[in-house]
């Protein structure tokens, strides 16, 4: 079955970096597109990225764009991001999901989440 | 551009419907059959439960259906479950390379 792991997750202070990974497993994964989403405390999910099966294209929400790199590399079935320039609004659960077979836009597996906490 | 408007809370009885709407605008959910829903139990991941506005994966009850007019799609989950408390969110593509999501509703089952 399709298994998620996110890690990378911990406490980082304003401005630095962080990079978080996720181990696919279960399915062909140079085969799907995936996809990033956050979910800050108490609140709802956002969209963050999303990188297509060959990572030949790459989108990005509004309010990362400029800051977070997403990646992939198909030969350890393992996708990344790259967030840059944190601040305390990117304090979140990051989970990494797969997109069906029905669209690019949709999530159909997701992983359990890696907690992202920007403080100083 | 701005989440989709879900309420914030909905409710129902045991083995009553209830029915969640996400609206959006004529750019987004109105403009493509491509809303999904998902469904989140606390600290647990989102789980896909309908796509392509009225379809469901394999393995979802069929107690879960959605339906869509003009820019306003609906979730409606019939014969209540105690398991169906959780977060319900919806999203809809928008052509323009990005996943909306809605704010989330929390169904609450009396």
């Amino acid at each position: 079955q399709v298994q998620l792991v996110e890690s990378g997750g911990g406490v980082v202070q304003p401005g630095r970096s962080l990079r978080l990974s996720c181990a696919a497993s279960g399915f062909t994964f140079s085969s799907y597109g995936m996809h990033w989403v956050r979910q800050a405390p108490g609140k709802g999910l956002e969209w963050v990225a999303a990188i297509s099966y060959d990572a030949s294209n790459k989108v990005y929400g509004d309010s990362v764009r400029g800051r977070f790199i997403i990646s992939r590399d198909n030969s350890n079935d393992k996708m990344f991001l790259l967030m840059n320039s944190l601040t305390p609004e990117d304090t979140a659960v990051y989970y990494c999901a797969k997109r069906a077979q029905a669209g690019w836009y949709y999530l159909d597996d997701w992983g359990q989440g890696t907690p992202v906490t920007v403080s100083s | 551009q701005s989440a989709l408007t879900q309420p914030p809370s909905a409710s129902g009885s045991l083995g009553q419907s209830v029915t969640i709407s996400c609206t959006g605008t004529s750019s987004d959910v109105g403009a493509y059959d491509r809303v999904a829903w998902y469904q989140q139990h606390p600290g647990k991941a989102p789980k896909f439960i309908i796509y392509d506005v009225n379809n469901r994966p394999s393995g979802v009850p069929d107690r879960f259906s959605g339906s869509k007019s003009a820019n306003t799609a609906s979730l409606t989950v019939s014969g209540l479950q105690a398991e169906d408390e959780a977060d319900y969110y919806c999203t809809s593509d928008s052509g323009s390379n990005s996943v909306l999501f809605g704010g989330g509703t929390k169904l609450t089952v009396l």
